[in-house]
């Protein structure tokens, strides 16, 4: 099982670029996430699908827009970078939405936005 | 509005001594807690967890203490190994219907050989 994968690794973009980061998980979750980790500010929750057929904002969504295309797979999309969006993303899964449902992280995407 | 809090950035230890991570938090509502660890270029792992109905939880070397009147919680490596350096998360949630947890900002620990 390949668990969590994220493409791409890397991406560098400039202001106003738009870009899809794509997330698929193959433990037949039901839930997944997605978050942003910045330097001292530690993980950040910017969308969530508790189950296939639903999304919904977390901390911080603005400037950021999901698809959850089917149980498997979670894509975040940003219609026009933004320096601020600088950061590394973090796609998780897990079987339920409690808080207590240990969450699967994928590797992570580092994108850079000039 | 940090909601869970760690505040030390960073912790190092000598191998084989017991590494202590602390966080706080402030909502009252939550009521599970876990940490994760996480390595340079990866993501973060699950590690330990315990729910507000206890106030310890043990997994091999890894103990975690809850004291719930001072909203804090602890987590003990004992004896520390090199392979433990990392970035520790501690996160905290409502168990009582559907909710995200919530991530403190992180603890690096760094254990000398």
């Amino acid at each position: 099982n390949a668990g969590v994968t994220q493409t791409p690794k890397f991406q560098v973009l400039k202001t106003g670029q738009s870009m899809t980061l794509q997330c698929a998980q193959d433990m037949n979750h039901n839930s997944m996430y997605w978050y942003r980790q910045d330097p001292g500010m530690g993980l950040r929750l910017i969308y969530y699908s508790a189950s296939e057929g639903t999304t919904d904002k977390g901390e911080v969504p603005n400037g950021y827009n999901v698809s959850r295309l089917n149980k498997r797979e979670f894509s975040l999309r940003l219609e026009s970078a933004a320096p601020s969006q600088t950061s590394v993303y973090f796609c998780a899964s897990s079987e339920g939405g409690m808080s207590y449902n240990e969450q699967f992280f994928g590797p992570g995407t580092r994108l850079t936005v000039l | 509005d940090q909601q869970v809090k760690q505040n030390s950035p960073s912790l190092s230890v000598q191998e084989g001594r017991i590494s202590i991570l602390n966080c706080d938090y402030t909502n009252s509502m939550f009521d599970y807690f876990l940490w994760y660890k996480k390595y340079p270029a990866e993501g973060p792992t699950f590690l330990i967890s315990i729910s507000s109905i206890k106030d310890k939880n043990e997994d091999g070397r890894f103990t975690v203490f809850l004291n719930k009147s001072a909203k804090h919680l602890s987590l003990h490596i004992v004896p520390s190994q090199p392979g433990d350096s990392a970035v520790y998360f501690c996160a905290a949630g409502n168990s009582g219907g559907y909710q995200k947890v919530t991530f403190g900002t992180g603890t690096k620990l760094q254990v000398i050989p």
